[in-house]
């Protein structure tokens, strides 16, 4: 099944403790993408990649770190995890770069920092 | 950057009747409005989307309006059910790497 799988779920943690959670495509993809669904604000993008090796800054990225050293993988790093980047996060994947591509999302991490 | 305000927050119809939501953007250069469905604890997805060569598009129950003009898109759902109580979510884009989402919609549909 073409799918975006996201781990874990949920994550409960600690300021500081650093974390990853994991994002994976099984469609071949070149575009992913990471963001966070807060109450009021939307969607908004952290981290976006066009391909292997390639990555950017979206319109809320500090605090974050991505890599993108496979094509199907785009991990979401928080170094240094802090009571503001508590949220529910979604990594998105696209089949390519042109505007009109839609974007296929996964089922989201909620992350809680205490 | 672009900037996409969403109306209204919250809406609710009775079964059968239609909902409206609106969206203005700021970003003349946009040319791509998708618009996105999240059910409680899901993911969103896509629903429906238009291009800006395109004044109106239609699927089903579901029509999206786009006056590039005034800078506003709108989506209509006619006939509702209780399946279409969800967030939506309206965004507009010149590229991926541009998309910027409105606030959402909460639809509550009742029976």
């Amino acid at each position: 099944e073409a799918q975006v799988t996201q781990n874990p779920r949920y994550l409960i943690t600690v300021t500081g403790k650093k974390l990853t959670v994991t994002c994976s495509q099984n469609m071949n993809h070149e575009y992913m993408s990471w963001y966070r669904q807060d109450p009021g604000l939307g969607l908004r993008q952290i981290y976006y990649s066009m391909n292997v090796e390639v990555t950017d800054k979206g319109d809320v990225p500090e605090g974050y770190k991505v890599s993108r050293k496979e094509k199907r993988n785009f991990p979401l790093i928080l170094e240094s995890p802090s009571p503001n980047q508590t949220s529910l996060y979604f990594c998105a994947s696209s089949p390519g770069t042109g505007l009109y591509s839609p974007l296929h999302f996964g089922n989201g991490t909620r992350l809680t920092v205490t | 950057g672009e900037n996409v305000e969403q109306h209204p927050s919250t809406l609710s119809v009775q079964e059968g009747d239609s909902a409206v939501i609106k969206c203005t953007y700021s970003d003349s250069a946009s040319n791509y409005f998708p618009w996105y469905k999240q059910e409680l604890g899901k993911r969103p997805q896509l629903i429906i989307d238009i291009r800006s060569n395109v004044g109106e598009k239609k699927d089903q129950r579901i029509a999206v309006t786009l006056n590039k003009t005034a800078k506003h898109f709108s989506l209509h759902i006619t006939e509702t059910q209780p399946e279409d109580s969800a967030v939506y979510f309206c965004a507009a884009s010149k590229g991926h790497n541009d998309m910027r989402f409105g606030a959402g919609t909460r639809l509550t549909v009742k029976p």
